[in-house]
């Protein structure tokens, strides 16, 4: 089963861009994953399906300012032109055809 | 639009039992798995169950296998987690999810 790692915080200025990693464990490295954005006390919102190979497909509604990268094991989420909405959890997941496997989210604060 | 709702949460005593559902509804209910999805306050989000899309084949978390079994109505549009032997450790949001939707989720909270 693969294990996903997140650093547990971000930060960055409003208007900036950031980018937030997810590492897929060894062995592991050709899954595709999802980002998740969890605004403070809502619901989880699905952001993305992610490649290896770099390719994203967006969930409706999601802003320009979000894309995603791949590096491999490594998935990213880029947030450009920061705004103050953005400050929230951000869960990577990945799958098999019995389980879901998150990450541990990484908080991005907005300054 | 894709809308799923959950509903059935409450306060339950250690041992106790309750049922969650999720009214799914703006697609094709019938066409799609769906999962159970828990956070527990202040921490991440874990997976619970999964159920494929004519509920002949189920999948659990170690933590809730034996305790916990989801299933569906799809002619109601219906997702249901039918939860037993419930423990402190259980206390958590349940969001029920698809792929690419999620639910707002509904409080269960075990504490005498």
């Amino acid at each position: 089963q693969p294990v996903l790692t997140q650093s547990s915080s971000a930060s960055a200025s409003l208007g900036s861009s950031v980018k937030l990693t997810c590492t897929l464990s060894s062995g592991h490295s050709s899954y595709i994953i999802a980002w998740h954005q969890q605004q403070p006390g809502k619901a989880p919102r699905y952001l993305m399906k992610l490649e290896g190979s770099g390719s994203y497909n967006k969930g409706s509604g999601v802003p320009d300012r979000f894309s995603g990268s791949s590096s491999g094991a490594d998935r990213y989420l880029t947030i450009s032109n920061l705004q103050s909405e953005d400050e929230a959890d951000y869960y990577c997941e990945t799958w098999d055809s019995n389980t879901r496997v998150f990450g541990g989210g990484t908080k991005l604060t907005v300054l | 639009e894709v809308q799923l709702v959950e509903s059935g949460g409450g306060l339950v005593q250690p041992g106790g039992s309750l049922r969650l559902s999720c009214a799914a509804s703006g697609f094709t209910f019938s066409s799609y798995w769906m999962h159970w999805v828990r956070q527990a306050p202040g921490k991440g989000l874990v997976w619970v169950s999964r159920i494929n899309s004519d509920g002949s084949s189920t999948s659990y978390a170690d933590s809730v296998k034996g305790r916990f079994t989801i299933s569906r109505d799809n002619a109601k549009n219906t997702l249901y987690l039918q939860m037993n032997s419930l423990r402190a450790e259980d206390t958590a949001v349940y969001y029920c999810a698809r792929r690419d939707y999620w639910g707002q989720g509904t409080l269960v909270t075990v504490s005498s």
